[in-house]
């Protein structure tokens, strides 16, 4: 089985300021990971994934993440927050090669102040 | 365009009216999921398809039903809503079948009200 941890359901941040949002999986076999945005009334549109190689992870509109297989971390970074970016943010995990099953983490909501 | 689109976007209804929701995606996608969405609990997968009449149920399918007799379509059905059926719900597809050739492509949502 796999499973996703968001730690924060709620985030804040200073325009300007980093943004950081932490995910930790579990998977009993080597996973694919991947960051979603819901923006308000849409759908989820995918930031960024790893599937297998380099495990720092560029994806759109400036955000990153790395991979780390011994913390079973997959953080998600941009170095300086945009009001564009207040959003509800996915993690979640598929079992890699012969997954076809998504799991989802609870998900963070980023407010950003000016 | 490509896209995924589901109808209606919303929609009122009381226990026991049969529904369906539709999804149609026109990037011939072999894989087809739908999913609901509840605060804090993220996103959970009710059913999923690998492919025309390829179904498998996901984490929370009691109440639902779903069919694949055409490649584009994908509807979800509920007999008999009840109450606890109240949520947001997403349908997605893919054109890889382990998720990584392509990411999922998101409908923008159906906010289903049972009272």
């Amino acid at each position: 089985a796999q499973s996703v941890t968001q730690l924060g359901s709620h985030v804040s941040v200073s325009e300007g300021a980093l943004v950081l949002l932490r995910c930790n999986y579990s998977s009993s076999v080597p996973p694919y990971l991947f960051w979603y945005v819901q923006y308000p009334n849409q759908g989820l549109q995918l930031l960024l994934k790893y599937t297998t190689g380099a495990t720092l992870v560029k994806g759109i509109n400036g955000f990153e993440a790395e991979f780390k297989k011994s913390e079973t971390s997959f953080h998600l970074t941009k170095p300086s927050a945009h009001m564009s970016d207040a959003a509800e943010y996915f993690c979640a995990v598929s079992r890699g090669a012969a997954g076809n099953k998504l799991t989802f983490g609870g998900g963070t909501r980023v407010l950003v102040k000016p | 365009e490509a896209q995924v689109t589901q109808n209606p976007r919303y929609l009122i209804t009381v226990t026991g009216k049969k529904l369906t929701v539709t999804c149609s995606q026109n990037m011939n996608h072999e894989y087809m999921s739908w999913y609901r969405q509840d605060p804090g609990l993220g996103l959970r997968q009710i059913y999923y398809s690998m492919n025309v009449e390829v179904t498998d149920k996901g984490d929370v399918p009691e109440g639902y039903k779903v069919s694949r007799k055409e490649k584009r379509n994908f509807p979800l059905i509920l007999e008999s809503p009840s109450p606890n059926q109240t949520s947001l719900y997403f349908c997605a597809s893919s054109l890889g079948l382990d998720l990584a050739g392509g990411a999922l492509h998101f409908g923008n949502g159906t906010r289903l009200t049972v009272t």
